[in-house]
């Protein structure tokens, strides 16, 4: 199974930009990219995902990197309440079902 | 809409007995995942069913079972409980086990402490 390498932490300031990176370099050329994230004390929510082509919604930007070998969540002003883990996770298929697999994450945190 | 609930939210058991864990998913998803979450390890995935079928399973011991029923609820369960086990066990939904057009909602969790 593919696996990703994300930075164990990264901190910003509130208001700012944030670019959180992601290597996948054995991602397969059917495999999705998610990003899920983490807030204290609950489960994870997911945030957005894509496969070639870079995503925008209203919580935050993918960016993927031609080769896909890599990809970059973008939030473009951070809060307070994105403090969070942020995980990249890559769909694998297995068989005719899909199962996401997590790596460690990285903490973000945010500056007033 | 009622979230994804997850029972109990903690629970500590002794080392040699079993646990039941309850995950009700949101109303109209059939498909429910769990997976063990421990600081070392990240998230692992456990099993994921659909309209009461195991449809994928990791790589964990026989001791971890699950079922699910005709009102899509889940449960799990981990008999002969080790101190290793201590985790928070997710409960994910989603409409169907196609994680590319239906993303999961997870639970907040069960919070296991075995001692």
């Amino acid at each position: 199974d593919a696996k990703t390498t994300q930075p164990n932490s990264m901190e910003s300031n509130e208001e700012e930009p944030v670019h959180l990176p992601c290597n996948h370099s054995t991602i397969s050329g059917t495999d999705y990219i998610h990003w899920y994230r983490q807030l204290p004390s609950q489960g994870p929510e997911y945030v957005i995902h894509g496969l070639t082509s870079n995503v925008n919604n209203r919580m935050a930007s993918l960016a993927i990197a031609e080769d896909r070998k890599s990809s970059t969540l973008i939030l473009h002003r951070a809060t307070l309440r994105d403090a969070a883990v942020y995980y990249c996770i890559l769909s694998s298929n297995a068989g005719n079902n899909r199962k996401l697999i997590w790596g460690l994450g990285t903490s973000l945190a945010v500056n007033p | 809409k009622a979230g994804v609930t997850q029972t109990p939210r903690y629970l500590i058991k002794t080392r040699g007995q079993q646990v039941t864990l309850s995950c009700s998913p949101i109303s109209g998803h059939r498909s429910v995942s769990w997976y063990q979450q421990t600081p070392g390890q990240g998230l692992q995935f456990l099993f994921e069913y659909f309209s009461e079928t195991q449809r994928n399973k990791g790589n964990f011991p026989g001791r971890f079972s699950g079922r699910q029923f005709s009102n899509s609820r889940s449960e799990m369960n981990v008999s002969t409980l080790e101190l290793g086990d201590s985790a928070l066990y997710l409960c994910a939904s989603s409409l169907a086990p196609d994680v590319i057009n239906y993303g999961y909602t997870f639970g907040s969790g069960t919070r296991l402490t075995v001692v």
